[in-house]
């Protein structure tokens, strides 16, 4: 069983669309967050939630908005979406911060 | 003061040396330091993990040596393999809130 899941695995579209990730765990954690991975591998966070909770908010633009319909689902929505939105976003779940458990990321390619 | 530096950006090993990955932080308040690897494809994985209290932790043939006074630790991977060739990323936690990660290094073992 998979712990941590994404989908879609590849998402290319156009610039302006609208578009979601949809993330599920089933390792009963109760943080769940969202990571962007650049073309230089650089991995940072973009959001946190804890139980449904927004903990962690980082420096995002309005376009990005997670939601958290229980503990096991985060997704993210993307309206507007721009070139330099293109990159790999990855899904994880923790007990604890210091250990998390990512997904298999999502391929986001803005054309 | 939230960075964690990492270097070097790419390593390359033959089969059966020791790769060495270093990263340093400035801040002090950082309280876990763990290493995650990503294979191509796939989210990063936890794999080996140290609290500062600690000058050495050792599993297998990973292990990270840490020198607080000096704000530094570091990967080392004895007796490398092929199948050890994956980006490497230092972290830490500031206050058991978020992770946050360093550059990565990509590692590649020829036989």
């Amino acid at each position: 069983d998979t712990a941590v899941s994404q989908t879609p695995k590849y998402l290319v579209t156009q610039m302006g669309n609208d578009k979601s990730i949809k993330c599920e765990q089933n390792l009963g954690h109760d943080t769940m967050y969202w990571y962007k991975q650049d073309s230089k591998k650089f991995l940072k966070i973009m959001f946190s939630y804890n139980n449904k909770e927004l903990i962690i908010n980082e420096t995002v633009p309005n376009r990005f908005s997670p939601k958290s319909p229980d503990k096991a689902h985060l997704n993210l929505h993307i309206n507007s979406l721009e070139l330099g939105d293109s990159a790999v976003y990855f899904c994880a779940s923790s007990q604890a911060p210091s250990e998390q458990y990512f997904g298999p990321g999502t391929r986001l390619t803005v054309t | 003061q939230q960075q964690v530096k990492q270097s070097p950006q790419s390593l390359i090993v033959q089969k059966g040396g020791i790769s060495i990955i270093n990263c340093a932080y400035e801040n002090t308040a950082f309280d876990y330091f763990p290493w995650y690897q990503q294979f191509p494809g796939k989210g990063p994985a936890l794999l080996i993990a140290i609290r500062p209290d600690v000058s050495e932790k050792k599993e297998g043939r990973f292990t990270i040596s840490f020198n607080k006074s000096a704000k530094q630790f570091s990967l080392h991977i004895m007796d490398s393999q092929p199948g050890d060739s994956a980006t490497y990323f230092c972290a830490a936690t500031l206050n058991t809130d978020k992770l946050i990660f360093g550059t990565g290094t990509r590692l590649q073992v020829f036989p």
